[in-house]
């Protein structure tokens, strides 16, 4: 597709559930990125990839958070064992990665709900 | 220390006033800069990248300062579609790019 696609746009989940979010990157973009934004807060950096390896994982909450990418393509964001706190805009952004002044084109988010 | 700080606002403006945001990073190792914008409910979107000599389009204007670690964006003549949260974004070679962004500044330009 032309841009960033995440999926589901939204997630209705009961506490303590696993949730899978799901995002295609624009084609050709190696570097991906993963942020969590709270009703009426700033984003919240979670991890990024450069290709299909994760340099920096320090944003991610806790253990129930993890991320993967394959193909330098597709990432899913997996949530264990969900939380209320976990409720938010999950965002994923996407860049070409070859050098440090890049855009970022974002998807127009996950809004996860967790009951 | 957050990596990035602004000052949350909100800025309540008349339509035709001068703004002024500023943003601090904490990184000294951090390379480029730049303002996004993100609208209610909506993803951010770039405003503009920022340079050490400074730059300028249209009626936005960026400033950076290495030295103290400091960026600035200036809006003139505010028009009401300039309401919106103004996010200060810094990015850092980890070995890859980590982009980091602040919790954003709101504006709200009201007739």
């Amino acid at each position: 597709g032309a841009g960033v696609s995440q999926s589901p746009s939204n997630k209705v989940t009961e506490k303590g559930k696993d949730v899978e979010l799901r995002c295609d990157p624009i084609s050709g973009h190696t570097a991906l990125y993963w942020y969590r934004q709270r009703l009426g807060q700033g984003l919240e950096f979670l991890i990024y990839f450069q290709g299909n390896s994760a340099p920096d994982k320090s944003g991610l909450p806790s253990d129930r958070f993890s991320a993967e990418r394959t193909g330098e393509s597709v990432s899913t964001l997996t949530i264990q064992r969900t939380q209320q706190e976990d409720s938010a805009v999950y965002l994923c952004a996407s860049s070409l990665g070859r050098v440090t002044n890049e855009k970022l084109f974002f998807g127009s988010g996950t809004q996860l709900s967790v009951l | 220390r957050k990596e990035v700080e602004q000052d949350p606002g909100p800025f309540n403006v008349p339509e035709g006033a001068t703004v002024a945001f500023n943003c601090t990073y904490s990184n000294s190792a951090s390379q480029s800069f730049f303002w996004y914008r993100q609208d209610c409910r909506k993803e951010p979107k770039l405003l503009m990248s920022v340079y050490s000599s400074g730059n300028e389009d249209g009626r936005f204007t960026a400033q950076l300062n290495r030295a103290s670690q400091y960026i600035s964006l200036l809006i003139r003549d505010s028009k009401l579609s300039d309401s919106a949260t103004y996010l200060c974004v810094v990015n850092m070679n980890t070995g890859g790019f980590k982009t980091i962004f602040g919790a954003g500044t709101r504006l709200f330009v009201k007739a």
